[in-house]
């Protein structure tokens, strides 16, 4: 089945560096891949995702790059705030459509 | 944000006891799904469903059971609960557009469950 790995479990930057967390997955099959922001205490949220036929994303200060041949997928936060401290998942999404293997997670701190 | 209800949002209980957590939809989202989450894990898929009474299996299903019997709950159940179900637990829906499977999940607040 799916397997995804995500690297850093933490980051830290200071306040208007650009932050960038990397994710690979196994099943070459997988095809949509959701990023997904958690604050403590909160739901899980969706920020950005991308679809295998695109190859970078961007909304504002986040952006998505995929790179189907290595099967590897980042999400980059540029001008960094406070506010972007959170835990930031990645996932991937089988061509079925059903499950979504989600990465263990990688915990922002931005430093004001 | 979607009209997702989780119920209750917080529960103790005992080993070995029953215990069954509500997810209540008002988005009429075909897809359902039932994910742990544990420090060190993300997010694990547990159950998911693709209609009414059509459920299958996800990555940590041992020990859970869950039924779909109308499109707007998915209810998750532990038959006999153990201290290695304390977790916290998130349902999510995704809707079905056609010539598209991959559509966002959404979730819900969480229910936290502590098995003692």
């Amino acid at each position: 089945g799916e397997n995804v790995e995500q690297h850093p479990s933490t980051l830290s930057v200071q306040e208007g560096d650009s932050a960038v967390i990397k994710c690979t997955y196994s099943d070459s099959a997988s095809n949509y891949f959701p990023w997904y922001k958690q604050e403590l205490g909160k739901r899980p949220q969706l920020i950005i995702d991308i679809r295998s036929n695109v190859g970078e994303k961007k909304d504002q200060r986040i952006a998505v790059t995929l790179n189907k041949t290595a099967k590897h997928f980042s999400l980059h936060i540029t001008e960094t705030q406070p506010e972007d401290s959170a835990v930031y998942f990645c996932a991937a999404r089988d061509t079925g459509g059903f499950k979504t293997i989600f990465g263990a997670g990688t915990r922002l701190f931005v430093k004001a | 944000d979607a009209g997702i209800t989780q119920s209750p949002r917080h529960k103790v209980t005992e080993t070995g006891t029953p215990v069954t957590l509500r997810c209540h939809q008002t988005e009429n989202h075909r897809y359902m799904y039932w994910y742990r989450q544990d420090p060190g894990h993300g997010l694990r898929l547990i159950h998911y469903s693709y209609g009414v009474k059509d459920t299958d299996k996800g990555e940590v299903s041992d020990g859970y059971s869950v039924s779909r019997s109308k499109t707007e709950d998915f209810l998750l159940t532990l038959e006999s609960a153990t201290s290695s179900q304390t977790s916290v637990y998130f349902c999510a829906i995704s809707e079905s557009r056609t010539g598209s499977s991959n559509q966002p999940q959404h979730f819900g607040d969480g229910t936290r469950l502590s098995i003692l």
